[in-house]
């Protein structure tokens, strides 16, 4: 299994929007709609921010939002903030119990 | 809350293997609603699922480590294991333990994680 692709930079200004993108294959993000987002501060874990493309656990705010179209997935985030600034991976179901992960995506506030 | 804790040597020697285990607290381990698994990730580097662990002791590898990882579970003592063999210095990396939940026994979203662990590989 491939790693799923993703920018590895991106960037906006406070109260502005940023869509990350993940794009993966029909063996994983075309097939499967677990698709799962995190979020990770320097030095911290991740922390569970998307799953099943669209669901957000409780607790994390509604600025951020998940879609998919075929083989890729977008994370956004709207109304941007400072503490939004972090690195962001995805993570597809790939079939046959295994995840596969993105390379991740640097969130810089402007 | 469930919490999550590794433990287990932070230097390995290359070619030995790497030991680590896991303790989960504030839930039981005994659900089919749950697996637990093992994510790495090298210094300055991306994610890496390694595998997870149901219950039962059913285990699910990522085919590119397969050959070298064991995983284990304890629900007695709500802890469970992971070793990887053969160690050289590219499996260096800040080891996570986590829960996986979902449809499937390997899970298809992981929450929570635990804080992770620093391995290096050197002698």
């Amino acid at each position: 299994q491939s790693a799923l692709t993703q920018p590895p930079s991106a960037s906006g200004s406070p109260g502005q929007s940023v869509t990350i993108s993940c794009t993966g294959t029909s063996s994983d993000v075309g097939v499967y709609d677990y698709v799962s987002w995190y979020q990770q501060h320097p030095g911290k874990a991740p922390k569970l921010i998307i799953y099943e493309v669209i669901k957000r656990p409780s607790g994390v705010p509604d600025r951020f939002s998940g879609s998919k179209s075929g083989n890729t997935a977008s994370l956004t985030v709207s109304g941007l903030q400072a503490e939004d600034e972090a690195d962001y991976y995805c993570s597809s179901y790939a079939g046959s119990n295994n995840l596969v992960f993105g390379g991740g995506t640097k969130l810089t506030v402007l | 809350q469930l919490q999550l804790q590794e433990s287990g040597p932070r230097l390995v020697k290359p070619s030995e293997t790497l030991s680590l285990t896991c303790s989960v607290s504030g839930g039981s381990m005994n659900s089919n609603s749950y697996s637990w698994g093992w994510i790495r990730q090298p210094p300055g580097k991306g994610l890496e699922w390694i595998g997870s662990i149901f219950y039962s002791g059913s285990t699910y590898n990522n085919p590119s480590l397969k050959s070298r990882v064991t995983m284990s579970v304890d629900t007695s003592k709500n802890q469970f294991s992971l070793k990887l063999n053969s160690v050289t210095a590219p499996d260096t990396a800040v080891y996570y333990c986590a829960r996986h939940l979902g449809y499937s026994h390997g899970g298809e979203w992981i929450d929570p994680w635990g804080q992770g662990t620093l391995v290096t590989v050197s002698s």
